[in-house]
């Protein structure tokens, strides 16, 4: 078993629906969380950085941390093509060094 | 503020051949950094980490090298390219202690 699933998608959406996208885990040592988000043949951009279980919000994007199931979501709101994208799970234990990265779900919103 | 530099972007390199990436990062002192690989459906995968000049820790064992000169300067080599060693190749920076990771824009190497 992975440490960190990730379903690689593509998942299309229309313009403006509410995407949800996730990750499950199995360490549960894992206390940091983040999502990256990766445009083709650029290097991945943090997008989301939340510390243990809960929610954080930041303009049209919500990250979920439920540590008693070990699921992490993040959740767009108004979807736009500029979203289109490929979005990376990661954790760890600890800071630094050990992060752990999903595969990556793609992401295409269509116009 | 802070930048990281990687190049070259893309690089096609003859099966046996050395290879040597280069990455620098600007606007921070004694940086954590590392080597990424990432294959296509599979994350990115930890190749090598340092948290200091000459100090390097390997993830996997592989035909690859890393190397610490400077401060902000972390470069991957080989001696021998294998046909295996093709991928996406990124450098990160993070602060010492912290999760967080910073990229380049990755180097697309192609063995053939």
């Amino acid at each position: 078993q992975k440490e960190v699933e990730q379903d690689p998608g593509p998942l299309s959406v229309p313009e403006g629906a509410i995407v949800s996208l996730n990750c499950t885990y199995s360490n549960s040592a894992f206390q940091y969380f983040m999502w990256y988000r990766q445009y083709s043949r650029k290097g991945p951009e943090l997008l989301m950085y939340t510390y243990s279980s809960g929610n954080k919000e930041d303009g049209r994007f919500t990250a979920q941390v439920d540590k008693s199931s070990k699921y992490i979501s993040l959740f767009i709101r108004d979807s736009q093509p500029s979203d289109s994208a490929t979005y990376l799970c990661a954790m760890s234990d600890t800071g630094g060094f050990k992060t752990i990265f999903g595969a990556g779900t793609r992401l295409f919103v269509k116009a | 503020s802070q930048t990281i530099h990687q190049w070259p972007a893309t690089l096609v390199q003859p099966v046996g051949s050395p290879l040597s990436l280069e990455c620098t990062v600007e606007g921070t002192s004694n940086p954590n950094l590392y080597w990424y690989r990432q294959a296509a459906g599979r994350g990115l995968q930890l190749l090598f980490y340092s948290v200091g000049i000459g100090q390097i820790s390997s993830e996997v064992p592989q035909n690859l090298s890393a190397s610490r000169p400077q401060d902000r300067q972390f470069i991957l080599s080989s001696k021998k390219l294998l046909l295996s060693d093709s991928g996406f190749y990124l450098c990160a920076w993070s602060v010492q202690g912290d999760t967080e990771a910073f990229f380049g824009q990755g180097t697309r190497l192609t063995v053939v």
